[in-house]
């Protein structure tokens, strides 16, 4: 079974930077697109970033690109974000999540961020 | 970046009822997709490709739409079903995901 686990979430002030990451397993990691994807505590689902199967392509919004950096060890069968310049619209929960072509087929549990002094 | 709109943002259904959800983008997409969130999990891909039911998902659940009017029907609501959904496009960067319609049993 495909298994998604995030780890690595927690309290952060401002400004402060923070590392996810999420164990895959249940398929072969290196064939498959992968992204983040963020619930805000209104709910609402926002896509945070995604990276090809090799690493070579990464692709971000504006409302991140600068301060957050996604990638894989594909030997460790893991993806990786790197936060920095947290701001308090970055709290949300973060799902590390499987991509195929358009859409977002496996969702981990999620990791909680929540950015405030 | 394409805007998507779903309706109504909360409804209610009793058990054998027939359901219908609605999105709406802003331009055309090519194929829509539908997420399945219960409270206290992850959501839970329901329909890719516009129609076509993920693994595990009931065949009372469809999907069907074009350009920029796709719909989520459920033939005969089932308890289970109490759920918020979402409809998400990857037509053109950034991905986008609808605000949900949140089903309540009735």
């Amino acid at each position: 079974d495909v298994k998604l686990v995030e780890s690595g979430g927690g309290l952060v002030k401002p400004g402060g930077s923070l590392k996810l990451s999420c164990a895959a397993s249940g398929f072969t990691f290196s064939s498959y697109t992968m992204s983040w994807v963020r619930q805000t505590p209104e709910k609402r689902l926002e896509w945070v970033a995604t990276i090809s199967s090799g690493g070579s392509y990464t692709y971000y919004p504006d409302s991140v690109k600068g301060r957050f950096t996604i990638s894989r060890d594909n030997a460790k069968n893991t993806l990786y974000l790197q936060m920095s310049s947290l701001k308090s619209e970055d709290t949300a929960m973060y799902y590390c999540t499987r991509g195929t072509t358009g859409y977002f087929d496996y969702w981990g549990q999620g990791t909680t961020l929540t950015v405030s002094s | 970046q394409i805007v998507l709109t779903q309706s109504p943002a909360i409804m209610s259904a009793s058990p054998g009822e027939k359901v219908t959800m609605t999105c709406s983008a802003s331009s055309s997409v090519s194929y829509m997709y539908w997420y399945q969130q219960k409270p206290g999990s992850s959501p839970r891909l329901l329909i890719y490709d516009t129609s076509n039911l993920a693994s595990g998902v009931p065949v009372r659940f469809s999907g069907s739409g074009s350009g920029t009017s796709y719909s989520l029907t459920i033939s005969r609501m089932e308890a289970e079903d109490a759920a918020t959904y979402y409809c998400q496009q990857w037509s053109s960067y950034p991905p986008t995901f609808g605000a949900g319609t949140k089903l309540e049993l009735k």
